[in-house]
């Protein structure tokens, strides 16, 4: 069955230390994968997708299909980092969009 | 308007009783989802209407769980018989589809999600 998987439900790290948030996917099709991300009192939004392959707000992550993985990073936290993030998966067959459990990041001064 | 709407924000009410959530898209945007948010459970797909085709309904998670989208447009999230493990947050959200709106077009995979709707069920 299709799944995406974020095994951590909260990372907390210190400002300036190295982000990484995992994501594992399962599909047999073709997957498009995203990074939403809710920051507090906000509405959930598009942080980047793979297509794309750009940064945004620093943020990188690269598909890896052998190991079916979209883990999201990022050289050196921020304060305003701190938020929830969701892994998504779009079906290649259909427009259908399932997203992961979320992981809430924290990030110290 | 500008962004996604959707109505009640806040929504309480006694096991047992039917309630409406209501979804109003961006204008233009021909697929809309329903996903509900809570605590542990991450976000949990729904389902989705795109154009003119059958909505996919596999996300419902019961047959008290229905919804319809009247004109292309504003959506309907009914909940009947309200349990208190349906207390969660119902987010919308719409998107873009590429191609003719009543075939199978692909959305641009962009999300654009309301505020929600938090049920709680006493």
């Amino acid at each position: 069955a299709q799944r995406v998987t974020q095994p951590e439900k909260l990372l907390s790290v210190f400002k300036g230390a190295p982000v990484e948030l995992k994501c594992n996917y399962s599909y047999s099709g073709s997957p498009e994968l995203f990074w939403y991300v809710q920051y507090s009192r906000q509405r959930l939004q598009l942080l980047l997708r793979h297509i794309s392959r750009e940064s945004i707000k620093g943020f990188t992550a690269d598909l890896n299909k052998g190991e079916t993985s979209f883990h999201l990073k990022k050289p050196f936290a921020q304060e305003e980092d701190s938020a929830m993030y969701y892994c998504a998966l779009m079906y290649s067959s259909a427009s259908k969009i399932i997203f992961g459990s979320g992981t809430r990041l924290s990030i110290r001064p | 308007g500008a962004g996604v709407s959707q109505s009640p924000s806040n929504k309480v009410t006694e096991k047992g009783k039917d309630v409406e959530l209501r979804c109003d898209p961006i204008s233009g945007h021909t697929a809309l989802y329903w996903y509900r948010q809570s605590l542990g459970q991450g976000l949990e797909f729904l389902i989705y209407f795109q154009g003119n085709s059958a909505p996919d309904k596999s996300g419902l998670p019961s047959d008290r769980f229905s919804a319809e989208r009247t004109g292309g447009s504003v959506s309907t999230l009914t909940i009947q018989r309200t349990q208190q493990e349906d207390s969660a947050v119902y987010l919308c959200a719409s998107s873009k589809i590429f191609g003719p709106p009543g075939l199978a077009g692909r959305i641009t995979g962009e999300l654009f999600f309301g505020e929600g709707s938090r049920l709680t069920v006493l």
